[in-house]
């Protein structure tokens, strides 16, 4: 079965850190650019960060640029985001997501179920 | 990166035809034939239901439909059905090498 599988999500302090991971199976994982995508509750979607399939080039919102870091290991078939310094702002529902083609420009095609981070005190 | 702009709702009868409508610049609609619609229902995950401007996937009814013209984009939903009651999202890549998503449209079947 095609899925993507998020985790790692949870509640967290303001200013601390968090990994987020993301197990893609039953496609060819290195063959698509992948995506993070995230919805504050009650809220429409915002783009996070993009990755190639070779992980080559790399894109971020300006609202995470600096603080959040993607990265993929093909060879686990595997998506992650690295999140620093958290701010209540960035409490959402992280989705991962499978770009269509080889690089970010595409559209998105696969979405995970989601994971919750939620940053408070 | 400032959000796509998408109306906040629209409604119709079943039966009717309504078209939601996504305006960017010309740095992310305006330069790129790759505006995407997603339809999120409460609680589930976002689907792909148009790409490239104008390509229905697989599998998603022939009563979506979208266009593009200059830098705003449009999804028209015809015959309209109880199901189709969703959250709309359009998307587009930009010229930063990004993705940027519109605000998202509550559609209401009355």
């Amino acid at each position: 079965e095609v899925q993507l599988v998020e985790s790692g999500g949870g509640l967290v302090q303001p200013g601390r850190s968090l990994r987020l991971s993301c197990a893609a199976s039953g496609f060819t994982f290195e063959d698509y650019a992948m995506h993070w995508v995230r919805q504050a509750p009650g809220k429409g979607l915002e783009w996070v960060s993009g990755i190639s399939w070779n992980g080559g080039s790399t894109g971020y919102a300006d609202s995470v640029k600096g603080r959040f870091t993607i990265s993929r290991d093909n060879a686990k078939n595997s998506l992650y985001v690295q999140m620093n310094s958290l701010r209540a702002e960035d409490t959402a529902l992280y989705y991962c997501a499978r770009g269509n083609t080889y690089g970010i420009r595409g559209y998105v095609d696969l979405w995970g179920r989601g994971t919750l981070v939620t940053v408070s005190a | 990166q400032s959000a796509l702009t998408q109306p906040a709702s629209v409604s119709g009868s079943p039966g009717q035809s309504i078209t939601i409508s996504c305006t960017g610049t010309s740095s992310d609609i305006g330069s790129y034939n790759l505006v995407s619609w997603y339809q999120q229902h409460p609680g589930k995950a976002p689907k792909l239901m148009i790409y490239e401007g104008s390509n229905r996937p697989s599998g998603v009814s022939n009563r979506f439909s979208g266009s593009e013209s200059g830098n705003t984009a449009s999804l028209t939903i015809s015959g309209l059905q109880a199901e189709d009651e969703a959250n709309y999202y359009c998307s587009s890549y930009t010229s930063s090498s990004t993705v940027v998503f519109g605000g998202g449209t509550k559609l209401t079947v009355l």
